[in-house]
């Protein structure tokens, strides 16, 4: 079956922009969580949502958001990019949230 | 907030040695998961912990949850070239529904073949 997909790969913005990116998850799965890799601070948790709710939400400022739409899909908008935003963002689904997670190949955000 | 501490940061080793890595939370963890990450790719889950004692095996890499579900370690005997990555123990306290996962800071693991 096919396994987490997230759009696009790379993205290179601007200071001050605002991004959004989509991840679809495993067929099935209705929770989707978000992570932002870099190499100073690692894997962070962003949110994580379910059933079009948010469960969970981690500790980044109010210019991160995210969705998730009725068939599972979500996405996450960041919005006046700042440079310290560049990173991998990872977007995980999993069948209900409670055992591992399955992780996409994630989105290269570069911001300039 | 919550802490998860992961050791050593780098470990080179010959092939054939073993490798082991440990993770430590600040607070008492409702599960904990260990996921692998080749460079340039993605987090793998490998396996997830929930009972406190718990040893689970997959091959040549066995997991430990600690009694006090407060840590928790992954072993690989025998190490293989394809064993190269990061390995990340991610906690989850459970305070809330669904999951939120604190991960550790990895640990690199290169073999010389």
């Amino acid at each position: 079956k096919a396994g987490v997909t997230q759009t696009p790969r790379y993205l290179i913005k601007t200071r001050g922009q605002q991004v959004t990116l989509s991840c679809s998850p495993i067929s099935g799965h209705r929770s989707v969580s978000w992570y932002q890799q870099t190499p100073g601070q690692g894997l962070q948790f962003l949110f994580e949502y379910f059933s079009e709710t948010q469960r969970n939400k981690g500790n980044f400022p109010g210019r991160f958001s995210g969705r998730q739409f009725s068939n599972s899909r979500s996405e996450m908008n960041v919005s006046t990019l700042e440079l310290g935003d560049s990173a991998l963002y990872l977007c995980a689904s999993s069948l209900i949230g409670d055992y591992g997670y399955t992780f996409g190949s994630g989105t290269r955000l570069t911001v300039v | 907030g919550q802490q998860v501490m992961q050791i050593p940061q780098y470990q080179h080793v010959q092939e054939g040695e073993d490798f082991t890595t440990y993770c430590n939370s600040s607070t008492t963890l409702s599960n904990i998961q260990w996921y692998k990450q080749r460079p340039g790719g993605h987090p793998v889950f490998l396996i997830q912990l929930v009972k406190s004692g718990e040893v689970k095996k997959q091959k040549r890499l066995t997991f430990q949850f600690g009694e006090a579900k407060k840590n928790s370690s992954l072993h690989i005997t025998a190490t293989q070239t394809t064993d190269v990555g990061t390995y990340f123990c991610a906690g989850d306290l459970g305070e809330t529904s669904g999951s939120r996962l604190t991960f550790g800071e990895g640990t690199q693991l290169t073999v010389n073949p």
